[in-house]
């Protein structure tokens, strides 16, 4: 069974740039043909894609963050990464990373436990 | 492409049927239309995708149908464990869009 798991601080200042990985576990995520997604929830809210990355590297992002988002991807030790740059409370929410099938459709079919992360002073 | 799930909360009781619709704003492939349910402290869990294919694991009880630039989500019997929130989920114009989520609560 496929598992994700998401890593990184839960505390972060404004302005400041931070990384999240998800180590995935069960399957290789340089083989199958899918991507890898990050997915965010603000507390009360809902659910807002930032986006995907491939095996290959290619990237998709979500246009309302891109200029501030990097998603990475590392085939040789099975993780990918999220980098988010100046950092404001309105990031503060709980960080999820997806297995995200985009042939023949568009989902997300196993997605981590998530994390939060808050920013704060 | 904007989603629009109604309704916002959903009353009902366990056995009877549960009809949950979201309207995209522009027209979205068929095979790009899905559906989540989410559990407090969980993260969500793909139900949907295709408009009308169940997941992996999911009950015969939960179904998809779509009309034009609406798609619907029906569970037929609710059961307890289906009270929850239910998000719609669309990929179109280059962005992946969720809706805003109808919460199915126990009536």
């Amino acid at each position: 069974q496929l598992q994700l798991q998401e890593s990184g601080p839960g505390l972060v200042r404004p302005s400041e740039t931070r990384s999240l990985t998800c180590t995935v576990s069960g399957g290789s995520i340089g083989s199958g043909g899918y991507y890898w997604a990050w997915i965010r929830q603000a507390p009360g809210k809902g659910l807002e894609w930032i986006g995907s990355v491939f095996s290959t590297g290619r990237t998709y992002y979500n246009s309302s963050l891109k200029t501030r988002v990097t998603i990475s991807i590392d085939t040789s030790n099975n993780q990918f990464s999220l980098t988010l740059n100046s950092v404001s409370a309105a990031d503060t929410s709980v960080y999820y990373c997806a297995r995200h099938v985009w042939s023949g459709g568009s989902y997300f079919d196993f997605w981590g436990q998530g994390t939060l992360v808050t920013v704060s002073s | 492409i904007v989603l629009t799930q109604s309704p916002g909360t959903l009353s009902l009781s366990p056995g009877e049927r549960a009809t949950l619709s979201c309207r995209a704003s522009q027209s979205v492939s068929s095979l790009f239309r899905g559906w989540y349910q989410q559990k407090p402290g969980q993260a969500p869990r793909l139900l949907m995708y295709a408009a009308s294919s169940r997941a992996s694991g999911i009950p015969e009880r939960f179904s998809g149908s779509e009309s034009g630039t609406d798609f619907t989500l029906t569970i037929s019997r609710l059961e307890p464990e289906d009270f929850a929130v239910y998000y719609c989920q669309i990929y179109g114009g280059s962005l992946i869009t969720f809706g805003q989520g109808t919460r199915l609560e126990i009536k």
